[in-house]
């Protein structure tokens, strides 16, 4: 069945540095979107990616859609305490469900 | 207020029994979702539904029972709790297949 991967697991990072989360489909997608958790919270809804090689931004954050429609990447630039949470990526491909990615989770060291 | 409501937030149960999982949206959204959060798993989808009287398995749907008799109402039932159910169950709800979900605050739910 489909799969999507994320990776790395756990990310800590110096407040300034700046981050990147993959996240990889065993199948083509149709769309994924990118949520954000913080910590004892809910997933909330960031961006949907939808066209090959899309890139989108919101402030510090780009989020990419690989060509094949099967990869994608979240980068923060320099990254500070409120971006504390775990990231997860989401594929879409058609079938009326997400399949989402395990998380990364970001701690931004002050 | 709209939005998407879960209850109980915090449950603890002996294994053997029944527990529903209550989940409530005020958005007549046509899609909902439950999924369940465990460590090392990420967000793994229970059941989720298309429109009322509509629903189907997710990835992991042994040990749990679904109905949607309303748009706005989808619980969520464990006939006979065990331990490898504790964990953190978030009801989702979205307003068409493939569009942003929203999701509830949550249940941490405790089988002992």
């Amino acid at each position: 069945g489909q799969q999507v991967m994320q990776i790395p697991q756990y990310q800590h990072v110096q407040e300034g540095e700046d981050f990147t989360t993959y996240c990889n489909s065993s199948t083509t997608l149709s769309n994924i979107q990118w949520y954000k958790q913080r910590p004892g919270g809910h997933p909330v809804f960031l961006i949907q990616l939808v066209k090959s090689g899309e890139v989108k931004k919101q402030k510090r954050l780009t989020f990419q859609f690989g060509e094949a429609k099967k990869n994608s990447s979240l980068h923060i630039t320099a990254t500070q305490t409120t971006d504390v949470g775990t990231y997860f990526c989401a594929g879409f491909s058609g079938t009326y469900k997400y399949i989402f990615g395990t998380g990364t989770r970001l701690k931004v060291l002050a | 207020d709209a939005g998407i409501t879960q209850s109980p937030r915090y449950k603890i149960t002996e294994t053997g029994r029944q527990v529903t999982l209550m989940c409530h949206q005020t958005w007549s959204h046509s899609y909902m979702f439950w999924y369940r959060q465990d460590l090392g798993h990420g967000l793994r989808l229970i059941y989720y539904s298309a429109a009322a009287d509509i629903t189907d398995k997710g990835e992991v749907p042994d040990g749990y029972v679904v109905s949607r008799s309303k748009t706005e109402n989808f619980p969520l039932t464990l006939e006979s709790a065990t331990r490898s159910q504790t964990s953190v169950y978030f009801c989702a709800s979205s307003e068409l297949g493939g569009t942003p979900q929203h999701f509830g605050d949550g249940t941490r739910l405790s089988i002992l």
